[in-house]
């Protein structure tokens, strides 16, 4: 069955800099999207992405993060200065269309120290 | 805005029922999802309902709708070890693509 797949599962980095996260969606998906869990907390959506541009973004999604298809494939979310406060997993999304169902990949845990 | 809240946790007996609840505020809600999370693994669609529909049954699991009370529910039967681990309730909303507003989880443990 086709997945949605993300790498790095675990990525450790220091505050200050920058990192991103690589997300491959199921081939036949147009939409795409990224939410994170931070620990104990609810999982919270981020942005969503359609025919390469950003067609909703939540208040978290501030400056710092950005959003990028680079290719045919890939779907990456970059946070450009890492804070304490970005540790989370970070789950990565796609759907056929705007109002069908989510797929998510595994996550990539986010520990930032 | 939009808030889901869960129960957070569950125990039940192998071989039981499960039922866990959800509530939810958007009554412009167009799909409502269950997902299921294993310890260090993805979110995992498990079955979805649609706004228009008060039950969705599929396999051992049965989906309820109340749409006038905001209340979904999900019934896991003849629980099993296999299905210990959190579940989450999410919603979209119309006009809302698919910005989903999930619930906080509900831990459901499953003892022999």
């Amino acid at each position: 069955e086709p997945e949605v797949t993300q790498t790095p599962s675990h990525q450790v980095t220091q505050m200050g800099q920058e990192v991103i996260l690589r997300c491959v969606p199921i081939s036949n998906h147009l939409y795409f999207y990224w939410y994170r869990q931070i620990l104990g907390q609810k999982v919270e959506f981020l942005v969503s992405f359609y025919n390469n541009e950003i067609s909703e973004k939540s208040e978290i999604f501030d400056d710092q993060f950005s959003v990028e298809r680079p290719d045919g494939s890939n779907f990456t979310l970059k946070i450009r200065s890492t804070k304490l406060e970005d540790s989370a997993m970070y789950f990565c999304a796609s759907s056929v269309q705007a109002r069908e169902k989510l797929f998510f990949g595994s996550g990539t845990q986010l520990s930032v120290l | 805005g939009e808030d889901v809240e869960q129960s957070l946790f569950l125990s039940v007996r192998e071989g039981d029922s499960s039922v866990i609840n959800c509530t939810y505020t958007d009554s412009s809600s167009t799909y409502l999802y269950w997902y299921k999370q294993e310890p260090g693994a993805g979110l995992q669609l498990l079955t979805y309902i649609f706004s228009n529909m008060d039950m969705k049954q599929d396999q051992r699991l049965t989906v309820l709708l109340n749409k006038k009370d905001k209340h979904l529910s999900l019934r896991i039967a003849d629980t099993q070890t296999g299905d210990s681990a959190i579940y989450f309730c999410a919603e979209s909303i119309t006009g809302g693509g698919n910005k989903l507003t999930f619930g906080t989880g509900t831990q459901l443990k499953v003892e022999l």
